[in-house]
């Protein structure tokens, strides 16, 4: 079956601008986490979605959002991006949380702010 | 303060050893611990996972414990193989209950395997 799906795969961005970043999860699979990793931080949680609800929020500004739509597949947004946003952004889909299958993730979006 | 910490350096062992992992964290208690392999420029892929009341998981060539005593998970790879090279990342779950659904990862151990 298909993996976790992310677009774009890269992505250049000036300061002050915002970006939209897309995550089609597996097939039946209803929660979709985002993830940021930086050389300096590692992986960190951003937030969770579960059937279209936020259930849970990591430590970032209100400047990093996300939805889900009904059909699970998730957005998230950075607005008045600043240089240090630049990272790798990973998606992960599991059918409702932590199982012996663990989260799949996907091959992320490598964002560059400049 | 809560911590999840893995071995900074990377890991270099000859090909057919074992390679252990240490994964120690500090004021959680986690219902479950993960294990994740990620390779450059890849997401992370699920390994295995171990719940508090088990003290051992085992996978193929992998081999994890976990000893909530002395909060720490162990991850083992025999008979390794230049394959096996990436860095192995583990996981908890800061919830005691497992319900947070999110995770915290440590820094990860970088594991090189020679031939």
């Amino acid at each position: 079956k298909a993996g976790v799906t992310q677009t774009p795969r890269y992505l250049i961005k000036t300061r002050g601008q915002q970006v939209t970043l897309s995550c089609s999860p597996i097939s039946g699979h209803r929660s979709v986490s985002w993830y940021q990793q930086t050389p300096g931080q590692g992986l960190q949680f951003l937030f969770e979605y579960f059937s279209e609800t936020q259930r849970n929020k990591g430590n970032f500004p209100g400047r990093f959002s996300g939805r889900q739509f009904s059909n699970s597949r998730s957005e998230m947004n950075v607005s008045t991006l600043e240089l240090g946003d630049s990272a790798l952004y990973l998606c992960a889909s599991s059918l409702a949380g932590a199982s012996d299958y663990g989260y799949t993730f996907g091959s992320g979006t490598r964002l560059t702010v400049v | 303060s809560q911590k999840i910490e893995q071995n900074s350096e990377a890991l270099n062992i000859q090909e057919g050893k074992t390679a252990t992992l240490t994964c120690n964290y500090t004021n959680y208690s986690p219902a479950y611990l993960q294990w994740y392999r990620q390779d450059p420029g890849r997401g992370p892929v699920f390994l295995l996972l171990i719940r508090e009341n088990e003290k051992e998981k085992r996978k193929e060539r992998l081999k994890v414990t976990f000893d909530t005593t002395l909060k720490q998970s162990l991850f083992h790879i025999t008979a390794s193989q230049p394959a096996d090279s990436a860095t192995y990342l583990c996981a908890l779950d800061p919830s005691d209950s497992g319900g947070y659904n999110k995770l915290i990862f440590g820094a990860g151990t970088r594991l090189a395997v020679h031939p």
